[in-house]
């Protein structure tokens, strides 16, 4: 079974700063997505970047980067230029790839999350 | 597009009573997840269904709770009797499918349940 562990439960961080979060996931599959969700007070989780396993280069998406190290199954998150509007709980996911087959779970397996704040 | 839609938002019930969350999910998704996510952690997969039919249960407490996928469009989860351990964030999420190039989740804004 795959696990994803993020080790940081709260981080801060300062307006327009850069804040990076870490999670590291096990898993003997070799193709598979990891995915990054924000959750605000709301409850909604929120996709905030994805990468998928074969694909090399790191995803960004605006002020959203990540450092995907796939040998040593490590999957970090950097905000640039970091808005009040990010504060919220961060969480790491893993899912599988679709199997040939069709069949199968695609369910996202999460970590526990990093509280992410924001200092003005 | 609309969103997933869940209700209630909220729902406090005593221990030993039953439940129900209701799941709208967006149109056209064949795909439909239920995850529990309890305090201080991440959200946790009970049931995934393909269209009306399931395709993982196996965390799914089967002795106390039960859901459905009536003609493959909204669902239902249901908690009989509850304890005071199901107390969590009950979220929601659908996808299109299989499809590789469409793999995304959209998650409901959840309920969140208090059993006292």
């Amino acid at each position: 079974a795959q696990t994803v562990t993020q080790s940081q439960p709260e981080m801060s961080v300062q307006e327009a700063e850069t804040v990076t979060l870490s999670c590291t996931y096990d898993t003997s599959e070799s193709d598979y997505y990891l995915f990054w969700y924000k959750q605000p007070p709301s409850r909604q989780m929120i996709l905030v970047i994805r990468q998928e396993a074969y694909k090399q280069q790191n995803a960004t998406e605006n002020r959203f980067s990540v450092n995907f190290q796939k040998a040593a199954k490590s999957f970090s998150l950097k905000i640039s230029d970091s808005q009040l509007g990010d504060a919220a709980m961060y969480f790491c996911a893993y899912r599988s790839a679709e199997r040939e087959s069709g069949a199968g779970s695609y369910q996202l397996t999460f970590g526990k999350g990093t509280k992410l704040s924001v200092i003005p | 597009e609309a969103g997933v839609a869940q209700s209630p938002r909220y729902k406090i019930i005593e221990k030993r009573q039953s439940v129900a969350f209701w799941c709208n999910p967006i149109s056209g998704h064949a795909t439909l997840y239920w995850y529990q996510q309890i305090l201080g952690q991440g959200p946790k997969l009970l049931i995934q269904f393909q269209n009306n039919g399931v395709v993982d249960d196996s965390q799914l407490p089967k002795d106390r709770f039960s859901a459905e996928r009536l003609k493959g469009v909204d669902s239902t989860l249901k908690i009989q009797p509850a304890k005071l351990e199901d107390s969590a964030v009950y979220l929601c999420a659908s996808s299109l499918g299989r499809d590789r190039s469409r793999y995304g989740y959209t998650f409901g804004s959840g309920t969140r349940l208090t059993v006292v």
